[in-house]
């Protein structure tokens, strides 16, 4: 069965501290992998994505993420967060040639306290 | 340019009422999903438009739900009668299918909705 797992719902972390958010996901052909945020009272907005070739990915306000095919994952990390960070951030598997649904894993919620 | 819209951003009803959501999509993206998330789950897929013909509606939970797209512009999603368990929040996206790149999904605020 095709599945996102965010294993951490919260995660609280102090001002400036490096974080890195989890996600895994099944799947045994070549899939998309999306990190989404959210936050207070917005909609989804699109944060990076992978679809091919550099395993690390750049994406805005200052995230990455890297793909790593043999685990299965597609963690995020910021190597100094902001309070503006706080929000909640979803990971979205797509998958090619299959179906134009996003399957997303639970939700991590992000806490940066100053 | 819009973004993906949403109408209204709350709606609280009462058991075994009607509610209508309304999405208005980023202009000229024929690729219309309807999202759902119950409180502390996932973002869960309901139903796909291209233009006005339902593409894959496999997530729709019951006959309850039913969506529109009557010239493949805004679409709407009545939830009739309304359950306790339909409450959560009603994502919209859209995407272009010219393009090619259906995979690049844009989402709206959301409505929530709350059941009592």
């Amino acid at each position: 069965a095709q599945s996102v797992t965010q294993l951490d719902s919260q995660v609280p972390v102090f001002e400036e501290a490096p974080v890195e958010l989890r996600c895994n996901y099944s799947s045994s052909v070549s899939v998309y992998l999306f990190w989404y945020v959210q936050y207070p009272n917005q909609g989804l907005q699109l944060l990076l994505k992978y679809l091919s070739g550099s395993t690390l990915v750049k994406g805005i306000n200052g995230f990455e993420a890297e793909f790593n095919k043999s685990q299965t994952s597609f963690h995020l990390r910021k190597p100094s967060v902001h309070i503006s960070d706080t929000a909640e951030y979803f990971c979205a598997v797509f998958y090619p040639y299959n179906t134009d649904k996003l399957i997303f894993g639970t939700g991590t919620r992000l806490q940066v306290f100053p | 340019e819009a973004g993906v819209t949403q109408f209204p951003s709350h709606s609280v009803i009462e058991k075994g009422q009607t509610v209508t959501l309304r999405c208005d999509p980023i202009s000229g993206h024929d690729n219309l999903y309807w999202y759902r998330r119950v409180m502390g789950k996932e973002i869960k897929f309901l139903l796909h438009f291209v233009k006005e013909s339902k593409q894959d509606e496999s997530g729709m939970p019951n006959n309850r739900f039913l969506a529109e797209r009557t010239g493949g512009t805004y679409s709407t999603l009545k939830v009739q009668p309304a359950e306790l368990e339909d409450s959560g929040v009603y994502f919209c996206a859209s995407s272009q299918l010219s393009t090619g790149l259906t995979y690049e999904q844009y989402f709206g605020p959301g409505t929530r909705l709350t059941v009592t």
